[in-house]
């Protein structure tokens, strides 16, 4: 069975500029997560789905990141403009149901310059 | 906000030697998990603690829930470089408005030298 996959894994950009990530979590899990991970710490909620709806983005900057999740499968995290503080790991994560065991992505690393 | 503290924050042994990382909170926890995290890579859950004291064994790993369920360890006997990773704490629970959260600490990083 495959993983959560997510694309691209290493993104170098200038700051200003969009940046749009994608991930594609295990097939049949209802919840997604994306995550921020800074170096040296552990990973931070940004958004999580229920199916298609977004549940809990308390913590998403909703000044420049956008999250969407059509149909319930496939999300795409988008950043505009980025900013020299957005460069990090962003992981996605899926799940059969809300409080169920999470399976992570390899993650995407941006670097903004 | 429920914070997790880990410490050490860097560990380096040598290998065959035996180790103990500590994941502490002041908020209850209804259960709390352990993640290792390889470079480049998400993070892999190793367990899940459920109960205030449970000690749970994963063939070197000793996991170990506190009676309060605010903290937790993991132990490990004869550290191998293959053990080599970031160790990472989370803490499940329900937000005062009903929302599950998953919250981590900062990680242990480990590094057990041949």
């Amino acid at each position: 069975e495959a993983g959560v996959v997510q694309s691209p894994r290493y993104k170098i950009i200038e700051k200003k500029q969009p940046v749009a990530f994608w991930c594609n979590p295990i097939s049949g899990h209802n919840t997604l997560y994306w995550y921020l991970q800074n170096l040296g710490q552990g990973p931070e909620l940004l958004i999580r789905y229920e199916n298609e709806e977004a549940v809990d983005d308390s913590q998403l900057p909703k000044d420049r990141f956008s999250a969407e999740r059509l149909k319930g499968v496939d999300s795409t995290l988008k950043i505009q403009p980025a900013e020299l503080g957005d460069s990090a790991v962003y992981l996605c994560a899926s799940s059969f149901r809300t409080s169920g065991e999470q399976f992570f992505g390899p993650g995407t690393r941006l670097t903004v310059l | 906000t429920q914070l997790l503290e880990q410490s050490p924050q860097f560990l380096s042994i040598q290998e065959g030697e035996n180790l103990t990382v500590y994941c502490n909170s002041s908020s209850v926890f209804s259960s709390l998990q352990w993640y290792r995290q390889e470079p480049g890579e998400g993070p892999v859950l190793l367990v899940t603690v459920v109960t205030g004291g449970e000690v749970k064994k994963l063939k070197r790993l000793t996991f170990q829930f506190g009676d309060a369920r605010k903290d937790s360890s993991l132990h490990i006997t004869a550290a191998q470089p293959g053990d080599t990773g970031l160790y990472l704490c989370a803490g499940a629970g329900y937000s005062g408005a009903g929302s599950y959260q998953l919250t981590f600490g900062k990680g242990t990083k480990l590094s057990v030298i041949p």
